[in-house]
């Protein structure tokens, strides 16, 4: 199957500082990228989709604000976590499509950040 | 809305023993997709199966199996003669066939499994 990375794997910042995530796709073209936050014991919530080349749609109660999405090229889309806080420690995974195989989706192995 | 529920959140059976993991889902669209992932304590999910709402068929891979039955708005998966490596979080999603829910993966809260020599 297709291969989609995540950088980094982990990440340790303090409190108030940005964070970026980058998911890309190996060896195919993703025109559509998801994001999601999985919290400790907890299940994958969806926080916002992202289509090359336009702005991101966010499900209710995410932050477009703090959680910035740019997919800016067919094969990478980055998260940036800004101003973390505690609560934003958390697994992240990405997940992408292709327009060719719209019915299958990759995930990535995803980030698991720590705010201090 | 979509919704998939795993009442079950956490099975512990000793090594050899079968496990079944229940899924139960709401959807109003007429085509989707269900899947099976494992999630190992490393955190990367494993993609087990996916099935169409068209394809009944129940399907058979080594020592998993599935039970898709449209009517009840179930797709169970049981473990045969379960292993020490099969300890695991699993997941039970559904994606949409439409337009504004396709790709959109709906997860269950997951089922733990435990499985002790």
């Amino acid at each position: 199957g297709a291969v989609v990375s995540q950088h980094p794997s982990r990440v340790i910042c303090k409190s108030g500082t940005s964070v970026k995530i980058e998911c890309r796709s190996l060896d195919f073209q993703a025109t559509t990228m998801f994001w999601y936050r999985q919290f400790p014991k907890q299940s994958l919530m969806l926080m916002a989709t992202s289509n090359e080349g336009s702005k991101a749609t966010y499900e209710q109660g995410v932050e477009k604000d703090k959680f910035l999405i740019n997919h800016a090229s067919l094969t990478l889309s980055t998260l940036t976590v800004t101003s973390a806080h505690p609560e934003d420690s958390s697994f992240y995974i990405c997940s992408a499509s292709s327009e060719r195989e719209r019915d299958e989706q990759f995930f990535g192995p995803g980030t698991r950040l720590t705010v201090l | 809305a979509q919704k998939v529920t795993q009442a079950q959140t956490e099975i512990s059976v000793v090594e050899k023993e079968d496990v079944t993991l229940d899924c139960v889902y709401e959807t109003r669209d007429t085509t989707y997709y269900l899947f099976w992932y494992k999630q190992p304590p490393s955190g990367e999910l494993v993609f087990l199966i996916r099935r169409n709402s068209f394809d009944e068929q129940n399907e058979i891979s080594g020592r998993y199996s599935w039970n898709f039955q449209k009517s009840t708005s179930s797709f169970n998966f049981t473990i045969t003669a379960s292993q020490v490596v099969d300890s695991a979080v699993y997941f039970c999603a559904l994606s949409g066939g439409l337009t504004d829910s396709w790709g959109k993966f709906q997860f269950g809260a997951g089922t733990q499994v435990v499985v002790t020599p």
